[in-house]
C-alpha cells in the first residue's frame, strides 16, 4: 500500500526558509524511473507544480521559483524534502508531495494529505 | 508556460446525467516520444487530488469506467457517463509534456 505524508512548520514569518518533509511507504525512490514531486495549492493560484526528484537524483524545478527551491531525498529512510527560501505571504498554501510512477511519466498517482503552510508576520 | 483552459468553470448535473469537461492547451501536448502527457484529476471537498486519467485516455487503476478521456494535440475532453454522488468536486486537467508541468483552473461539478 502506497502512502505519502507531508510534514512542516505550519507557520512561518516572511523571509524565513520553509523546510518540508515527505515520508512515504509502499515504494522506493531507488526504483528505476520512480519520481516524487511537490505541488502546492493556494486559493489565488490554484494548483502549482514546484519540483520533481527522480530515482537517479535528477531534479526538475519550476523556473518561476527555481532560485528559491531545493529538492532532495533520503532513499534509505523513504523521505523526500523540499526547501523554499525567502518565504513570502504569497507562498501561503497547502503543500502536497505525490508519487510519479516509472510506467506513467508525468502523472501523480498517489498524493499525500497535504500540509498547510501560512506565512505571516 | 503552457496555459490550460477548462470549460465550463462550473457544471451542474443530476445523478445519472452524462457530462463532459473540455481542456484546451496553448500548445500541442504531443511529445517528441509520441505520447501525450495530459492527465485528469478529481479533488473532492477536503481531500487531496486523485488521478483519474493519464496520457489522455488511460484509466487509472481503481477508477470507475464511467470516466473516459479523449482528445489530441490541444483539445481534450473528460466524459462522465452517468454522474454519481461521489463524483462531485473539482476536476483538473494537467499537462506534463512541457516543463514546467501546469494545471488547468478547474471545473467544479455540483448537483443540480
Amino acid at each position: 500500500q502506497v502512502t505519502l505524508k507531508e510534514s512542516g512548520p505550519g507557520i512561518l514569518q516572511p523571509s524565513q526558509t520553509l523546510s518540508l518533509t515527505c515520508s512515504f511507504s509502499g515504494f522506493s525512490l531507488s526504483t528505476y524511473g520512480m519520481c516524487v514531486g511537490w505541488i502546492r495549492q493556494s486559493s489565488g493560484k490554484g494548483l502549482e507544480w514546484l519540483a520533481n526528484i527522480w530515482w537517479n537524483d535528477d531534479k526538475y524545478y519550476n523556473p518561476s521559483l527555481k532560485n528559491r527551491l531545493t529538492i532532495s531525498k533520503d532513499t534509505s529512510n523513504n523521505q523526500a524534502f523540499l526547501k523554499i527560501t525567502n518565504m513570502d505571504t504569497a507562498d501561503t498554501a497547502t503543500y502536497y508531495c505525490a508519487r510519479s510512477p516509472p510506467f506513467n511519466y508525468g502523472s501523480f498517482d498517489y498524493w499525500g494529505q497535504g500540509v498547510m503552510v501560512s506565512v505571516s508576520s | 508556460d503552457v496555459v490550460l483552459t477548462q470549460t465550463p468553470p462550473t457544471l451542474s448535473a443530476t445523478i445519472g446525467q452524462s457530462v463532459s469537461i473540455s481542456c484546451r492547451s496553448s500548445q500541442s501536448l504531443l511529445d517528441s516520444d509520441g505520447d501525450t502527457y495530459l492527465n485528469w484529476l478529481l479533488q473532492r471537498p477536503g481531500q487531496s487530488p486523485q488521478l483519474l486519467i493519464y496520457s489522455v485516455s488511460n484509466l487509472e487503476s481503481g477508477v470507475p469506467n464511467r470516466f473516459s478521456g479523449s482528445g489530441s494535440e490541444t483539445d481534450f475532453t473528460l466524459k462522465i457517463s452517468g454522474v454519481e454522488a461521489e463524483d462531485l468536486g473539482v476536476y483538473y486537467c494537467m499537462q506534463a509534456t512541457h516543463a514546467p508541468y501546469t494545471f488547468g483552473p478547474g471545473t467544479k461539478l455540483e448537483l443540480k
